[in-house]
């Protein structure tokens, strides 16, 4: 079956060190990946997409790899800050142009603690 | 820029009403999805307009769901009558171009609670 997975397990790391999380996904050849921050109360908020011919996207402090060999794509919270501290969803596009639908993982909640 | 807005922020019904949860994307964005979480699971598409035609809606639960967009603005999304399993929230989403690939704007969400 189809499936996405991400770290089940709540993260807690410390101040200033690097957060990464992880999204394995099985029987999807996604065109693209995202990986959108989503805070009580609200809705998603984008971060960054990579490419499946991408291998990695940074921008500012956040860098994403994509491995389609392993079917696996990795996030980095550089100089992390307790204003990270927030649940972090990986998101799959699976359909081609004109059929926009993204199918998600479970979210990874991340504390950074001071 | 105004953001996606969601109307009402919470909704506590009986099983066997009807509920109407509204969205208004961010102006002239052409993709309107909608998307339910319930507690415990992932987020799961529903169905996804451009402009005001249905271009998927192969996530609609049953037939006991109504989605419209009038005139390719905001979209309502109507569950007659409301189950228990209907219990979640519900999320809009919108992003600019037909037909191309963006990011996806979101609304805060409708927290439906059928009792």
């Amino acid at each position: 079956s189809q499936k996405i997975e991400q770290n089940s397990e709540a993260l807690n790391i410390q101040e200033g060190k690097t957060a990464t999380l992880t999204c394995n996904y099985t029987n999807y050849s996604p065109a693209y990946l995202q990986w959108y921050r989503q805070d009580p109360g609200r809705g998603p908020v984008f971060l960054l997409l990579i490419r499946e011919n991408e291998k990695e996207k940074r921008k500012e402090r956040l860098k994403v790899t994509f491995d389609t060999t392993l079917k696996q794509s990795l996030f980095h919270i550089t100089a992390s800050q307790p204003a990270d501290s927030a649940t972090y969803l990986c998101a799959l596009d699976v359909l081609p142009p004109n059929n926009r639908k993204l199918i998600w993982g479970l979210g990874t909640s991340l504390a950074v603690n001071p | 820029e105004a953001g996606v807005t969601q109307f009402p922020s919470h909704s506590v019904i009986e099983k066997g009403q009807t509920v109407t949860l509204r969205c208004d994307p961010i102006s002239g964005h052409d993709n309107l999805y909608w998307y339910r979480r319930v507690m415990g699971k992932e987020i799961k598409f529903l169905l996804h307009f451009v402009k005001e035609s249905k271009q998927d809606e192969s996530g609609m639960p049953n037939n006991r769901f109504l989605a419209e967009r009038t005139g390719g603005t905001y979209s309502t999304l109507k569950v007659q009558p409301a189950e228990l399993e209907d219990s979640g929230v519900y999320f809009c989403a919108s992003s600019p171009l037909a037909g191309g690939y963006n990011e996806q704007f979101f609304g805060p969400g409708t927290r439906l609670t059928v009792l």
